[in-house]
């Protein structure tokens, strides 16, 4: 079975400042990882994906995640935050010989950017 | 263009209740799957349709649920008698490909917020 773990409930950091938010899975053979991003009153929003490749990846809003197949972490990060990034963030995982084809989530980590 | 679009956005009834919850998928997607996501809590997967079949219902909790999409297109989340933890949002999402190792996106729709009296 496919799992996901977003040790953090929060995440707080001033805005300018870097961020990372954590996530490490669990599932056989090589794993499809997503993040999505979630605002409130809103359906979740494709931010990036790792399938194979170089283990960074580069997504939508200046994120970026990077794959450790060691570790099995799909760290989501991001430079400098802004204040905007604030919203709750949602990692995935996905078996890709599992012919179901669903993601399973993460229980998400909400980010608070502080001006 | 448009996006997934889930109606209604919000819906309320009573414990017994039959409901009907509409997802219409992006234009030209095969693939459809709906989730749910109970509060503070990540979306669980319920069903994934692949064209007008159900590829996997694994994940609908029990026999009260069922989700058609007769056309391939526009589908249908059904839940008859209505417990008070059926209350969640529900998600909607579509994605282009079928199953295996294509890592098609899964584009969401905002949700129906299903609260059960």
């Amino acid at each position: 079975a496919q799992s996901v773990a977003q040790p953090e409930d929060q995440v707080n950091v001033a805005e300018g400042n870097p961020l990372t938010v954590k996530c490490t899975y669990s599932v056989s053979g090589n794993p499809y990882l997503f993040w999505y991003v979630q605002y409130p009153n809103r359906g979740l929003q494709f931010l990036l994906k790792y399938i194979t490749g170089d283990n960074l990846v580069k997504g939508s809003y200046g994120f970026e995640a990077e794959f450790n197949k060691s570790q099995t972490s799909f760290h989501l990060k991001k430079p400098s935050a802004l204040v905007s990034d604030s919203a709750l963030y949602f990692c995935a995982v996905r078996d890709p010989w599992n012919a179901g084809n669903m993601l399973t989530f993460g229980g998400g980590t909400r980010l608070m950017v502080k001006p | 263009g448009a996006g997934v679009s889930q109606t209604p956005s919000n819906k309320v009834t009573e414990k017994g209740k039959y409901v009907e919850l509409r997802c219409d998928p992006i234009s030209g997607h095969t693939a459809l799957y709906w989730y749910r996501q109970s509060l503070g809590q990540g979306p669980e997967f319920l069903i994934y349709f692949q064209g007008t079949g159900a590829a996997d219902d694994s994940g609908l909790p029990n026999d009260r649920f069922f989700a058609v999409r007769p056309e391939g297109s526009v589908s249908t989340l059904k839940i008859q008698r209505t417990e008070r933890g059926d209350s969640a949002v529900y998600l909607c999402a579509s994605s282009s490909g079928s199953s295996g190792t294509s890592g098609n996106i899964q584009y969401f729709g905002a949700g129906t917020r299903l609260s059960v009296l």
